[in-house]
């Protein structure tokens, strides 16, 4: 059973391009959380989702940020227009969540930005 | 959220226990006592969770309090590969909270 994957593990981009960040989660896992992990800080939540639905975004930069979780393929998370202080670790994790908060979540490697 | 308060490091032998302290005299009592750790350059990775009782698995052991107001995680014999950021996380939905966590270093 592969774990939560993510790609592209590095990316470059310049300032005002889009980044375009996949996870595919665990088989069987229909709960996906994106996370941040700024240079030298703590990994923040980011976004929820289920299958086509947005649960909680409330970590999500106003502008620029989106997220999707189609009913077929990966998570999405899409920057638009990126700027320098984009640069960082994003990680994706899934869970069955059928438990709620007894509930393990599983980390993807992350996908590091870097913006030049 | 309620918050944790983890000493910011630790330093341990190889072969030896480590006794990672958390404290978290506000949490509620539909919060789970979830612990994860990251490993330089890698994301995190789940050791175990309790909500009452004293937990163990493959990994650690997790002895919660009896008010649960504090908790510790137990890595019964510290390998180069335990060497890493250990957070201690209460989580009463889905969102984990992350802290600054404690590194442990762990001495060949």
């Amino acid at each position: 059973n592969a774990g939560v994957m993510q790609n592209p593990r590095h990316l470059v981009r310049r300032r005002g391009q889009e980044a375009r960040l996949r996870c595919s989660p665990m088989k069987g896992h229909s709960h996906v959380y994106w996370y941040r992990q700024l240079p030298e800080e703590g990994l923040k939540f980011m976004v929820y989702l289920q299958k086509e639905n947005i649960i909680d975004e409330s970590g999500m930069p106003k502008e620029r940020f989106s997220a999707e979780f189609p009913k077929e393929g990966p998570s999405i998370l899409r920057i638009q227009q990126v700027v320098r202080g984009d640069s960082a670790a994003y990680f994706c994790a899934s869970s069955p969540r059928e438990q709620g908060a007894a509930t393990e979540a599983f980390f993807g490697q992350g996908t590091r930005l870097t913006v030049v | 959220d309620a918050k944790t308060t983890q000493p910011n490091s630790m330093e341990s032998n190889e072969e030896e226990p480590v006794h990672l302290p958390c404290n978290h005299s506000t949490i509620s009592g539909t919060d789970y006592i979830h612990w994860y750790r990251q490993l330089p350059s890698q994301g995190p990775e789940y050791v175990i969770h309790g909500l009452t009782s004293n937990v163990n698995n493959r990994m650690a052991s997790l002895a919660i309090a009896e008010d649960r107001k504090s908790s510790t995680l137990i890595l019964h014999r510290a390998t180069l590969r335990d060497a890493a950021v250990y957070y201690c996380i209460l989580l009463g939905d889905y969102k984990l909270s992350f802290g600054a966590g404690t590194t442990v270093t762990v001495r060949a």
